[in-house]
């Protein structure tokens, strides 16, 4: 299997861009998918397939791919998008089949 | 409305074992692949198992190969995960979620219950 790599923190203030890495190398093979996760409750997806936006996510969520990076911007942060996000990839190396996640980015709003 | 509702969690010694259930309601439960993925105390998350619609596919972490058991019963609209052979490192919040359409992603989760191993 293969790892995906996030920093560990970003910081911004409101109203700010905030842009959250991920690295692994088969991201130019496979789809990325983005979670957010507020303390004491259950991962959100708020991207999927790079830079789809499901229904009932705001349009300050967006998603975009270059090589084996891609990344999650949030455009005119509020507050409320404090939380923690990871990204995921399916892992298909070989025979295996799986599923592998970033180990997270702590997003503190300033 | 659409959910998942996990139970099943609980204390248990290492070397014992726990069966965790999903309840699904508010969609066609046997159209979607299932995973189960857990989050240990402080950590990130791990995927855990998945399982098919039908349940004829089946794939399994490496660290949990061998012990765990994903299932399901779709006249049920349930999921199961029975835990053999647990270890402290297994402690957890166990998520059921839904596949969003057998794409290997989860757009839809529950909210986790707590599996503690230790003596």
């Amino acid at each position: 299997s293969y790892e995906l790599t996030q920093p560990p923190s970003v910081s911004v203030s409101p109203g700010q861009t905030a842009r959250i890495t991920c690295s692994g190398d088969a991201l130019p093979k496979q789809y990325a998918y983005w979670y957010q996760q507020k303390p004491g409750q259950a991962p959100v997806l708020v991207i999927y397939k790079d830079s789809e936006r499901p229904s009932g996510i705001p349009e300050r969520f967006s998603g975009s791919s270059s090589g084996t990076t891609v990344t999650l911007t949030i455009s005119g942060v509020q507050a409320e998008d404090e939380a923690d996000y990871y990204c995921q990839s399916a892992d298909s190396s070989g025979t295996y089949r799986g599923v592998v996640f970033g180990g997270g980015t702590k997003l503190t709003v300033l | 409305q659409v959910q998942l509702v996990e139970s099943g969690g609980g204390l248990v010694k290492p070397g014992g074992s726990l069966r965790l259930s999903c309840a699904a309601s508010g969609f066609t439960f046997s159209d979607y692949y299932m995973s189960w993925i857990r989050q240990a105390p402080g950590k990130g998350l791990e995927w855990v198992s998945y399982i098919s619609s039908s349940g004829s596919t089946i794939y399994y972490a490496d660290s949990v190969k061998g012990r765990f058991t994903i299932s399901r019963d779709n006249a049920k609209n349930s999921l199961y995960l029975q835990m053999n052979s647990l270890r402290a490192e297994d402690t957890a919040v166990y998520y059921c979620a839904r596949d969003g359409g057998a794409a290997w992603y989860f757009d839809l989760w529950g909210r986790g219950t707590l599996v503690t191993v230790s003596s």
